[in-house]
């Protein structure tokens, strides 16, 4: 299968402070990448959905000025968690899709455990 | 918001015993997949599938794609104690787009 990397594994930061991750695809190139937390015990959560050189398309109820998404290059998208606050601690994993021509299939990333305190 | 409803929550089983999960939708799918993921890390793709009333395998993993493209199930034969860990299924209605989860099936192998 594909394979996603995400950068950092683990951060933790200060209440207040900027988080960036990054998401690439490392064989291939992906004209999708989607953006997901995941709480303790649940299931995994879409935030957005980006595409190469466009807006993403954030999913209801996430502030898109708060989780700020740039997908420049089929194989990088980064997330940013700006004024980070404790309540969102969490597991941010994101995954890569939509291969034109190719198969339907989503390939996530380890993910990022984030720890605001 | 859509949502897939995936049974059971939990499985605490004997090694060596075959495993039975699925997932209902009210919403129809032209794409059902399902994902293992451990403690800390990403899911990993276990089996996607295509059409309705397909089945497929991996290894001692079977999935079939219902009928209806409404549902979904996952089998799993002759456990062993790295089977261990949440299993998810997830429902994709546009080519590309985005996945809808279910809950996730948390499967604990006793040696």
């Amino acid at each position: 299968g594909a394979v996603v990397s995400q950068h950092p594994s683990r951060v933790i930061c200060k209440s207040g402070t900027s988080v960036k991750i990054e998401c690439r695809s490392l064989d291939f190139q992906a004209t999708t990448m989607f953006w997901y937390r995941q709480f303790p015990k649940q299931s995994l959560m879409l935030m957005a959905t980006s595409n190469e050189g466009s807006k993403a398309t954030y999913e209801q109820g996430v502030e898109k000025d708060k989780f700020l998404i740039n997908h420049a290059s089929l194989t990088l998208s980064t997330l940013t968690v700006t004024s980070a606050h404790p309540e969102d601690s969490s597991f941010y994993i994101c995954s890569a899709g939509g291969l034109a021509g190719a198969y339907n299939e989503q390939f996530f990333g380890p993910g990022t455990r984030l720890t605001v305190l | 918001g859509q949502q897939l409803n995936q049974s059971p929550q939990s499985m605490f089983i004997q090694e060596g015993e075959d495993v039975s999960m699925n997932c209902t939708s009210s919403s129809i799918f032209n794409t059902w997949l399902w994902y293992k993921q451990d403690p800390g890390e990403g899911p990993v793709l276990l089996i996607a599938l295509y059409k309705a009333g397909e089945l497929t395998s991996n290894g001692r993993l079977t999935a079939q794609f219902g009928i209806t493209r409404k549902d979904s199930f996952l089998n799993i034969s002759a456990s062993i104690p790295s089977d261990v860990g949440i299993y998810f299924c997830a429902g994709q209605q546009i080519a590309g787009g985005k996945l809808i989860f279910g809950q996730g099936t948390e499967l604990s192998v006793k040696p």
